[in-house]
């Protein structure tokens, strides 16, 4: 029971900003906002993680609509090494609802 | 310090037969989780560890799974009579406390024949 949408795929090139969208347009008030990523072969690694306000790591930066029916998760400049599927996930109390992820390809 | 580690790595095993699948979380982690990713989908929820106690096990797929946390720490998944539906990745994640980031370990995968 995915709370969230994605684009099944997008590429980049090596060096720019990669924006991945994702829907939530049925988030409650006190619903965290998680990415994951997964590369191949291995668990999904914790990027970064928002409520209402905009988010920066020193991996990414997570942009939060204000009514918070959409964010976007932002790796500044990509890397080869940045290739990955990365989740979308709404946090209801422990449970984390993914979906099926935007297989992001970093292109040199 | 030490992430989430999984054992064993890979397990393959003949259809009806059993298989354990180990998880010990990240020292400290009181909460634990575990999910399994079919070839090319994205994570299904299993169960819910706070402690040794499992408030949630609303996402084991039938009464051949179940799993067990002893010691407020390392968790064994334990599939009877394997099918070869059961073929998966099995992930197992920890947090601090329950509603918090979770740290994914490796995964173990299973191939059932």
């Amino acid at each position: 029971d995915a709370k969230t949408t994605q684009p099944p795929s997008m590429d980049c090139a090596e060096g720019r900003a990669a924006n991945l969208p994702c829907n939530h347009s049925t988030i409650s008030g006190n619903e965290y906002v998680y990415w994951y990523r997964q590369i191949h072969s291995q668990g999904p690694q914790y990027i970064i993680h928002g409520l209402k306000n905009n988010e920066t790591n020193e991996m990414a930066s997570l942009i939060i609509t204000e009514d918070r029916k959409s964010s976007t998760l932002i790796l500044p400049h990509a890397t080869l090494r940045d290739t990955a599927v990365y989740y979308c996930i709404v946090r209801v109390h422990y449970q984390f609802y993914f979906g099926t992820g935007t297989s992001l390809t970093v292109i040199p | 310090g030490a992430g989430v580690s999984q054992s064993p790595s890979n397990k393959v095993t003949e259809k009806g037969k059993d298989v354990e699948l180990r998880c010990d979380p990240i020292s400290g982690h009181t909460a634990l989780y575990w999910y399994r990713q079919r070839l090319g989908q994205g994570l299904e929820f299993l169960i819910y560890f706070q402690g040794n106690s499992a408030p949630d096990k609303s996402g084991l797929p039938s009464d051949r799974f179940s799993a067990e946390r002893t010691g407020g720490s390392v968790s064994t998944l334990t599939i009877q009579r394997t099918q070869q539906e059961d073929s998966a990745v099995y992930l197992c994640a920890s947090s601090l406390v329950g509603p918090d980031t979770q740290y994914f370990g490796p995964g173990t995968r299973l191939t059932v024949l």
